[in-house]
């Protein structure tokens, strides 16, 4: 099993910019999660799919984020326009969640480490 | 709101010696706790999780946690540690999301 693949690892970009972050979660699995990691404020859930919905997004910042999921195998962090304040390690994890109450562990992609200067 | 604890930004412990993580909770309801640990440059790897059932955990790399229901706590624990062991280590809580602590530094050394 190949595990969560993110792309890009780093991506470096001017303020103003656009910046997608993609991830590939775990064939099979039907949840997916984005985080964003900072020293100052340490993991954040961002956004959470299950079977490609959004089922919470109220960690997302501010409208400037974006989160999609077209399909099971796919799901696209967007941030636009960019702002230094952004910058932080994005990971993305999926799960395998029965009904109900979600017990799966998750597997966490390697992180997307993003720097707006 | 769910939330966990955990107290400590640092642990400094010295190789072969017995280790503890801590970790406090607030649930309502039966708490789903769960230890990942993250190396450097690297995502979260699980370790361990409590749903129900015994209260002494075991996971992977010999680390367990001891759930304790009157004291709100569950701690991870390594009878010895190695050096190989110094990471960060997240407690996390489950609802419909994970929720993690903000996490400790475990540094084991020589």
């Amino acid at each position: 099993d190949a595990g969560v693949i993110q792309s890009p690892r780093h991506e470096v970009t001017e303020m103003g910019q656009e910046v997608t972050l993609r991830c590939k979660p775990i064939s099979g699995h039907n949840s997916l999660f984005w985080y964003r990691q900072t020293m100052m404020r340490g993991l954040e859930l961002l956004i959470y799919f299950n079977n490609n919905v959004p089922i919470d997004d109220s960690g997302m910042p501010e409208d400037r984020f974006s989160a999609k999921m077209p399909n099971a195998s796919f799901s696209t962090l967007k941030i636009q326009p960019s702002e230094p304040r952004d910058s932080a390690v994005y990971f993305c994890a999926s799960s395998l969640e029965g009904s109900g109450r979600a017990v799966g562990e998750l597997f966490f992609g390697e992180g997307s480490r993003l720097t707006v200067l | 709101a769910q939330s966990v604890a955990q107290p400590e930004d640092q642990v400094n412990v010295a190789e072969g010696n017995p280790l503890t993580v801590k970790c406090t909770y607030s649930v309502s309801g039966n708490p789903y706790l769960f230890w990942y640990v993250q190396y450097p440059n690297r995502g979260l790897q699980f370790l361990l999780k409590y749903i129900t059932g015994d209260n002494l955990v075991k996971g992977s790399y010999g680390f367990e946690a001891e759930f304790n229901k009157s004291q709100t706590s569950f701690h991870l624990k390594k009878p010895s540690a190695l050096v190989s062991d110094s990471a960060l280590y997240f407690c996390a809580v489950r609802d419909i999301n994970l929720i993690f602590g903000k996490g400790t530094k475990l540094s084991v050394k020589p």
